[in-house]
């Protein structure tokens, strides 16, 4: 089992530009979790998916957020345009039960210049 | 809303002590699930031990073991025979329905 993978693992980019983090899951879970982490705010869960659909994206802090899950073995997270406030470690999870906890991938730490 | 505190922003132990970490949390519901995960500077969030409200016995996964004191609201881990690889952040996390609500973290640092 390769784990939850997640690309790339460090982005630098400049304000302005479109930035897409990409996630693959445990091959038979059947839900996603988008996860931000900042020093400030900790971890802060900005959008799950269950099936391929998205059930709570409350957390997602604006419409320059958005993510999708085509398939039960991809999913992305696109900032557009990105500012340097979306600076982070993003994290994605999954899991077959939540109640045994989620298995995280290695996480992207985005940098916003 | 349900929210988890870890009053301890860092802490330290020598190698082979014995540590607590402490987590308290709010909630008004009765079943429920609490997780301790572990942060080691590779960034990787990995499961140490898990825990339902429904049972009263504390989880004990190796070394790793917790005091779940559910009238209290709180839930602490104990890490005995500390080794130099426990050095992490660690972080309490709650659970009802589906969603993990995390604690700020502790940073534990084992010393020689």
């Amino acid at each position: 089992d390769a784990g939850v993978i997640q690309s790339p693992r460090h982005e630098v980019t400049e304000m302005g530009q479109e930035v897409t983090l990409r996630c693959k899951p445990i091959s038979g879970h059947n839900s996603l979790f988008w996860y931000r982490q900042t020093m400030m705010r900790g971890l802060e869960l900005l959008i799950y998916f269950n099936n391929n659909v998205p059930i709570d994206d409350s957390g997602m802090p604006e419409d320059r957020f958005s993510a999708k899950m085509p398939n039960a073995s991809f999913s992305t997270l696109k900032i557009q345009p990105s500012e340097p406030r979306d600076s982070a470690v993003y994290f994605c999870a999954s899991s077959l039960r939540g109640d045994y906890g989620y298995t995280f991938g290695s996480g992207t730490r985005l940098t916003v210049v | 809303a349900q929210t988890v505190t870890q009053s301890q922003p860092e802490m330290s132990v020598q190698e082979a002590e014995t540590v607590t970490l402490s987590c308290t949390y709010d909630t008004s519901e009765n079943n429920y699930y609490l997780f301790w995960y572990k942060q080691p500077p590779s960034r990787q969030m990995i499961l140490v031990i898990r825990q339902e409200a429904y049972k009263q016995q504390n989880a004990t996964e190796n070394r790793f073991s917790v005091n779940f004191q559910k009238a209290a609201k709180s839930f602490s881990l104990k890490i005995s025979d500390s080794q130099l690889g426990d050095t992490a952040m660690y972080f309490c996390a709650f659970m009802t329905l589906y969603a993990l609500n995390f604690g700020k973290g502790t940073s534990l640092l084992v010393t020689p």
